[in-house]
């Protein structure tokens, strides 16, 4: 099983809402990525989980919260977003980065739209 | 911080022929990985090679293949024998082997003419 699968596929939120994207993988990858890109851009790191702990965090506005409640699962919690918060945002997952290296599988993304 | 530059936007080839497209990347780091990611239409990222920087030899994965010069800090992606399939948006990545830190060039979009 090599696959990350998100959820949901697509999002539209009001700038009030609090919403959730989630993020699963069981290939026991223990480094776990989030990732926002706009269109014909390239992904921009946002956060990196290394054994379900926080251990990049790109500056990133306090409206985005990220969870790592086990090593299979990432979560990021949206809360009072803007309309340029609109976005796909990509999860990855890998190993924690070792000789062997640590190539990033990802998941489809999550299309988010903010109203 | 790391910087990796994809200096051609856009690149066509015909079908069956060879097409190179560049990546250069600027580290103070020694040890590093640098990998070709394609993402298509369908948005999925999928990851075409990779290349430990301690490594000499060139990876090669089926049709396609890198050029890497460590001191140059280089890292291109050759395709051979172009498909109508690899139409897609292609984006050179750098990793540090410190931490799991990768960071993307801007991308290099491919269209394979029939």
């Amino acid at each position: 099983d090599t696959e990350v699968t998100q959820t949901p596929k697509h999002l539209v939120m009001g700038m009030t809402n609090k919403k959730s994207l989630k993020c699963e993988q069981h290939m026991g990858h223990r480094a776990m990525y989030w990732y926002k890109q706009k269109a014909k851009k390239p992904p921009e790191l946002m956060f990196v989980y290394s054994y379900e702990k926080l251990s990049i965090n790109e500056s990133v506005p306090s409206r985005f919260s990220p969870e790592c409640p086990n090593s299979s699962l990432l979560n990021l919690h949206l809360h009072a977003l803007q309309p340029e918060d609109s976005a796909l945002y990509l999860c990855a997952s890998s190993q924690v980065v070792g000789p062997r290296g640590a190539e990033a599988f990802f998941g489809q993304g999550t299309r988010l739209t903010v109203v | 911080a790391q910087t990796v530059t994809q200096s051609q936007p856009e690149m066509s080839v015909q079908e069956a022929e060879t097409v190179t497209l560049s990546c250069t990347y600027d580290t103070s780091e020694n040890n590093y990985y640098l990998f070709w990611y394609k993402q298509p239409p369908s948005r999925q990222m999928i990851l075409v090679i990779r290349q430990e920087a301690y490594k000499q030899q060139n990876a090669t994965e089926n049709r396609f293949s890198v050029n890497f010069q460590k001191a140059a800090k280089s890292f291109s992606l050759k395709i051979s024998d172009s498909q109508l399939g690899d139409t897609a948006m292609y984006f050179c990545a750098f990793m540090k082997a410190l931490n799991n830190d990768m960071r993307f060039g801007a991308g290099t979009r491919l269209t394979v003419k029939p």
